[in-house]
Formats: structure tokens, sequence, C-alpha cells
């Protein structure tokens, strides 16, 4: 069965560093979303992605925070300088429509480290 | 400010009994879903709410929607101990780009 794909699983990082997260979404996908979890707390919408371009984002996803679609499976979430706040659980998502009954297929997720 | 609350926030529970957890949110949407999480893992998509009165069940958990009432539940019947997990409901803000913004959580504990 298809699935959503995320590397790395686990990364650690300075804070102050720049990070990629990647995601690979279902293949016949067309809307690709990221969220976190900070541990213990509820999951937050973070972005949304279609046509290769941000379809609508939350407070949360300020200018150090950026998405790319590099070529035609790569799902990427760049954040430019890390805090310490950033420390949570990636989750890509994505699903083939969306105004149908699709739901949102997660990833297995990034768990976040800064130090 | 948008809220999406699930009640209880935790819940233990013996195997074989029933229970219903409660979503409840503060904007007008007809579309809900339910995902579970067990620890450390990613979010396992378990029902899609569409419209006004909808039910829908598999296995031993059966969730409903009342938008008039900007509520949903899950219930859980007869509980067995693999539905040990956190529930998440998430409401799509209907904003054209199907965002979810998820409850609380309910972390369930089925003892054996």
């Amino acid at each position: 069965e298809p699935e959503v794909t995320q590397t790395p699983s686990h990364q650690v990082t300075q804070m102050g560093q720049e990070v990629i997260l990647r995601c690979v979404p279902i293949s016949n996908h067309l809307y690709f979303y990221w969220y976190r979890q900070i541990l213990g707390q509820k999951v937050e919408f973070l972005v949304s992605f279609y046509n290769n371009e941000i379809s609508e984002k939350s407070e949360i996803f300020d200018d150090q925070f950026s998405v790319e679609r590099p070529d035609g499976s790569n799902f990427t979430l760049k954040i430019r300088s890390t805090k310490l706040e950033d420390s949570a659980m990636y989750f890509c998502a994505s699903s083939e429509m969306r105004d149908s009954t699709d739901t949102q297929y997660f990833g297995p997720g990034t768990r976040l480290t800064v130090l | 400010e948008l809220k999406v609350e699930q009640n209880p926030l935790f819940l233990s529970m013996q195997e074989g009994k029933n229970y219903t957890i409660y979503c409840n949110y503060s904007t007008t949407s007809d579309r809900l879903y339910w995902y579970r999480q067990d620890p450390g893992k990613s979010l396992e998509s378990l029902f899609v709410l569409l419209s006004n009165g909808a039910v829908k069940q598999e296995g031993r958990l059966m969730a409903s929607l009342d938008t008039k009432a900007r509520l949903s539940t899950l219930h859980i019947t007869a509980a067995v101990h693999d539905l040990s997990a956190t529930y998440f409901c998430a409401v799509d803000l209907l904003t054209g780009a199907n965002n979810l913004f998820f409850g609380t959580g309910t972390r369930l504990t089925v003892i054996p």
C-alpha cells in the first residue's frame, strides 16, 4: 500500500542552524501539508501546498520556514535558523484531492531536536 | 479563537466496557476527521465525516457528527487492549485549503 515517507526519522541540530526535512508524498497525490506536534501536545497545522505554491499557512509558519517541491517526488520543509522552541515532531501529509472525501495520509514523522 | 476540545483528555477503561469520547468545536464546519496515534508513531486515519448526521463504524469504533451542535463522538464498544492509543479529532476549517485543526487528543488506556 502506498505511503508517505519522511527522512530523517530524527534530526539533532544546534540552535541557529538550518535544517531541511524531507518528505515523499504518495505518488498520485496533489496536495501536501506539513504539521508539527510538540511533545505531548496536539498536532498543529503549518502549511499546505498545491501546484507548486503555498495554499495556506498558519501563524507558526513565519519567515524562518519555507517549503519546496524540488522535483517530482520530494517535498521539503526548511527551517532557516532553528530555535529551541522548534523542537517537535514534524509530520508531512498528502491527499489526492482537496474537495473530496479523501483524507490526509500522514508520514511517520521527523523528530527535530534543537539544542 | 477557534477551539477544538476533546473530552476526556485521559481515559482508562477496562476491557469489555463501552465509552464515548466527545469532540466539540467552535467553528462552522461539516467535515470532521478522527485519527489514531500510537506512542511515538504517526497518525492513522480512522473516519471521515462529511455531513450532519453522518455515522461511520469500523469494528469496535463508531463515529458520528452533529454539525448543528458542533459535536462529534467516537464510541468504543467492548474495548480491547489493542485500542489503547491517543485519539484526535480534527476539523476542516473550510478555508479551501483543507487544513485540519486538531483537537487536544484523548489518551485511551484499556486495562486487561
